[in-house]
């Protein structure tokens, strides 16, 4: 059963640095693409970043230069590593694979 | 550029069927779709993903009363049956370099 797993978020101050992790069951992080994707509160969902199978990273120019993403093939789990956090950084930030998504995890950034 | 554009608003009856549309922009209309719900206070959910030819295939357990279309570069979510747990937000995605979203369609359930 494919399982995807969230967590990391929580309060961060303005200008702060967060790392969300997925953990994946289920299936081999490293032979799919893997994505992040957020929801502001009341809001769609909004793209940020996807890693594909051999690698290419691509962001959304949201974030573009602040988040990093990247997995780890050994614990079969997908990061993102968020620097530089702004009040608009707020959302439920969910890891996606096609088919499936994880429950999400909060992030709020606020002073 | 790469667009998808949803209704923002769709209303059915309870039994009835709703024919929810999403549209690509201009130059795209080659390119799959995914179709996802997400219900109230819920994450969202994966229901299939749409070829330019119409052929699409389901997620994990998703009912039959979801199929999927498609017309040029206009992609379509049809519910059958509604009930009452189909209210929700649908969005289209598809795959450019990164990932794109439609802006969501919110389906009322009379």
């Amino acid at each position: 059963e494919v399982q995807l797993v969230e967590s990391g978020g929580g309060l961060v101050q303005p200008g702060g640095s967060l790392r969300l992790s997925c953990a994946a069951s289920g299936f081999t992080v490293s032979s799919n693409y893997m994505s992040w994707v957020r929801q502001a509160p009341g809001k769609g969902l909004e793209w940020v970043s996807v890693i594909y199978s051999g690698g290419s990273t691509y962001y959304a120019d949201s974030v573009k230069g602040r988040f990093t993403i990247s997995r780890d093939n050994s614990k079969n789990t997908l990061y993102l590593q968020m620097n530089s956090l702004r009040a608009e950084d707020t959302a439920v930030y969910y890891c996606a694979r096609a088919g499936y998504w994880g429950q999400g995890t909060l992030v709020t950034v606020s002073s | 550029q790469l667009v998808l554009t949803q209704s923002p608003s769709a209303s059915a009856s309870l039994g009835a069927s709703v024919k929810l549309t999403c549209t690509l922009s201009s130059g795209h209309s080659s390119y799959a779709i995914a179709w996802h719900q997400q219900q109230p206070e819920k994450g969202p959910r994966y229901l299939m993903k749409l070829n330019s030819d119409g052929s699409h295939s389901k997620g994990d357990g998703i009912p039959d009363r979801f199929s999927g279309s498609s017309s040029g570069a206009e992609r379509y979510l049809t519910i059958s049956s509604l009930q009452s747990e189909d209210e929700a937000d649908y969005y289209c995605q598809t795959w450019g370099t990164g990932i794109e979203f439609g802006g969501g369609t919110k389906l009322t359930v009379l």
